[in-house]
């Protein structure tokens, strides 16, 4: 069974400070997606990542995917407070019953004046 | 505004009462799924349709029922629901599925309370 743990759950960071979140993921998985959740919205896609070392950047967030360390890491440059939401991480892996995706718990991105 | 349209976005309904949540996409999409979402918790995946077909049912009680009728329609029938099945429930489309090598789109969900 895939489990994907993140870190940290709970972010809270100044306007103009960089950080980094982690997504550790337990069984091979070439395929990963980042995802934003505004609060009572939907699951926005931020990023999609499909090989080692693939490394996407859009504005202020960058995502990349270490296949062989079973990482990846969405990583902030200069927080603004639109960037306020919570991120998940969700690798595309093979289960008993199919492939899927399996999100982590999200990590909850507060950005303070 | 997502390409995957939901609806009700709001449901009430009793523990004896049938309902049933609505999807829709015209993106072409060949794969369709279910999530259900608990307050500040992830998704959970519980149905998908690949090629209108049902391709996973991740133990799902039988109160809760899908179904395809197209590629462009998903249903979910809602039959008997107890307190613990109020939540977000929230309808994905992609590309294809066995691959998992395009980006879910989901829709702006229908937020159910069973009461």
């Amino acid at each position: 069974e895939l489990k994907v743990e993140q870190n940290p759950l709970f972010l809270s960071m100044q306007e103009g400070k960089n950080y980094t979140i982690y997504c550790n993921y337990s069984t091979t998985s070439d395929r990963l997606y980042w995802y934003r959740q505004d609060p009572g919205k939907s699951l926005e896609s931020l990023f999609v990542l499909l090989s080692n070392g693939a490394v996407k950047q859009e504005g202020r967030l960058m995502a990349s995917l270490d296949t062989k360390a079973r990482l990846s890491t969405l990583h902030i440059t200069a927080a603004v407070h639109d960037l306020s939401a919570t991120y998940f991480c969700a690798p595309w892996g093979l289960e008993t019953s199919g492939s899927r995706l399996t999100f982590g718990e999200g990590t909850q991105l507060t950005v303070n004046p | 505004d997502t390409e995957v349209t939901q609806t009700p976005k709001h449901l009430v309904m009793g523990m004896t009462n049938k309902k049933s949540l609505k999807c829709e996409q015209h993106m072409g999409h060949r794969a369709m799924y279910w999530y259900k979402q608990k307050a500040k918790k992830p998704p959970e995946l519980m149905f998908v349709y690949s090629y209108e077909k049902l391709s996973i049912n991740e133990s799902v009680p039988s109160r809760f029922s899908p179904e395809c009728p197209n590629s462009s329609l998903l249903n979910l029938h809602l039959h008997a629901l107890q307190p613990e099945d109020s939540a977000l429930y929230l309808c994905a489309s992609s590309q294809g599925h066995p691959q998992g090598r395009q980006p879910q789109h989901f829709g702006d969900g229908t937020r159910l309370s069973i009461l």
